[in-house]
């Protein structure tokens, strides 16, 4: 069958960085997209990863390793209003996409 | 911005009841997508739409169908709701592989109760 793993919590101070883990394994591949949603809204998309190596967009990071089959989304100078659900998503080809479960990112002062 | 447009937030049908859900989308985009989101599951692909009248069963169809009678316009039917059908229904719409960068757009969503 086809996975995506990620921690389904993750907690963090207001001002540090956390990295939010996705392993996948899937009979295709052709990238590893990042999406936000908070509480009652729609899913918005973050990052796209089709190679490997680190994608940067503002205070969000988005890094591949294709041979492990793991990426995983940094996002620094942590604020409050970054606590949402993190999806991790890829595309195994034409129209396709499957989505983790999502990881709820808990954001304290 | 691309837009996406669900017609309803919140509905709340009964058992039996044949529901719409509509979706509309201003971009022009070719694809498609209709997804349920329940906790702890993700989103599951239900249906999606490549071209007008184009379409092709995602991983959950059972129950659903859909209707592409203009490329804006993306319609899902719960053709006899049942209460295993209570759920978010999210749509999302996307320019395809030349536009993967720019990932998907989703609409607000729409949170069905089936009583």
């Amino acid at each position: 069958g086809q996975s995506l793993e990620q921690p389904s919590e993750v907690t963090a101070v207001e001002g540090a960085i956390v990295q939010i883990n996705c392993t996948y394994q899937t009979s295709g591949f052709y990238g590893l997209s990042w999406y936000q949603q908070h509480d009652g809204g729609a899913p918005t998309f973050l990052s796209y990863n089709g190679l490997d190596g680190l994608e940067e967009t503002g205070r969000f990071s988005s890094f591949l390793s294709r041979s492990d089959s793991y990426g995983y989304l940094l996002l620094q100078e942590l604020q409050m209003k970054d606590s949402a659900s993190y999806f991790c998503a890829v595309n195994t080809g034409g129209f396709k996409t499957i989505f983790g479960a999502g990881t709820r990112l808990f954001v304290k002062a | 911005d691309v837009k996406v447009t669900q017609s309803s937030r919140y509905l709340v049908k009964r058992t039996g009841e044949k529901v719409f859900l509509e979706c509309v989308q201003d971009m022009d985009h070719e694809n498609m997508f209709w997804y349920r989101q329940d906790p702890g599951l993700g989103l599951r692909l239900i249906y999606f739409s490549y071209d007008v009248k184009m379409k092709e069963k995602g991983d959950i169809p059972e129950g659903y169908s859909v209707s592409r009678e203009k490329k804006e316009r993306f319609s899902l039917i719960l053709e006899s709701a049942s209460t295993n059908q209570t759920s978010m229904y999210l749509c999302a719409s996307w320019p395809g592989q030349q536009g993967k960068k720019y990932g998907y757009t989703f609409g607000s969503g729409t949170r069905l109760t089936v009583v």
